[in-house]
């Protein structure tokens, strides 16, 4: 069954240092969405992508965060300086028109 | 602005037993979606089952069926003949407003079942 895929499944770094994480769509899907969830907390919308473009944003997704589709297969997520409150698993979803199906997240540590 | 609320922070439940989670939402949209999503302790987000709010049926999905009460906005998830590995956090969430296609989907704040042999 096609499923959603991201890379790396934890990513460790220091505070003000640019991180990438990375997504695999299904690949017949349209629409392309980032989440987070802090530990122990709810999961809250950043951004949705359709078309090569933002269709939009949560207020999290500041001039810091950026989306990116730089080929046909994957979606990344950048975050420019890291910081602290950055620490959080981020889910990448990926959706065909209703339904959204779920990557199994990268956990973020920022030290 | 669509609101979910899940009102059990945590369930204890014996195996064997049936369950029903609770979620109320509130919106102001005509047509709308509705969303379980099983998050285990390994972390990834599974989804269990979906209810438009124009179908006539609930939802099933196996042991998964969603108590969809249109008139009180509640979806409320019941599984039922519960099992060890069901034990997990559970979240209900709501399509949101449809901008140029996509749909955010906002979240509650989640229960955590458990389920005791």
């Amino acid at each position: 069954e096609p499923e959603v895929t991201q890379t790396p499944s934890h990513q460790v770094t220091q505070m003000g240092q640019e991180v990438i994480l990375r997504c695999v769509p299904i690949s017949n899907h349209l629409y392309f969405y980032w989440y987070r969830q802090i530990l122990g907390q709810k999961v809250e919308f950043l951004v949705s992508f359709y078309n090569n473009e933002i269709s939009e944003k949560s207020e999290i997704f500041d001039d810091q965060f950026s989306v990116e589709r730089p080929d046909g297969s994957n979606f990344t997520l950048k975050i420019r300086s890291t910081k602290l409150e950055d620490s959080a698993m981020y889910f990448c979803a990926s959706s065909p028109w209703d339904g959204q199906y779920f990557g199994a997240g990268t956990r973020l540590s920022v030290l | 602005a669509q609101k979910i609320t899940q009102t059990q922070p945590g369930m204890f439940v014996q195996e064997k037993e049936a369950v029903t989670l609770d979620c109320t939402y509130d919106t102001s949209d005509q047509s709308y979606g509705l969303f379980w999503y099983k998050q285990p302790s390994s972390g990834e987000m599974i989804f269990l089952i979906y209810q438009g709010s124009y179908d006539e049926q609930n939802a099933t999905e196996g042991r998964y069926s969603l108590n969809f009460q249109k008139a009180r906005k509640s979806a409320n998830l019941v599984i039922s003949a519960s099992q060890l590995g069901d034990s997990a956090m559970y979240f209900c969430a709501m399509r949101g407003v449809e901008i140029q296609g996509a749909q955010k989907l906002v979240f509650g704040q989640g229960t955590r079942l458990t389920i005791n042999p």
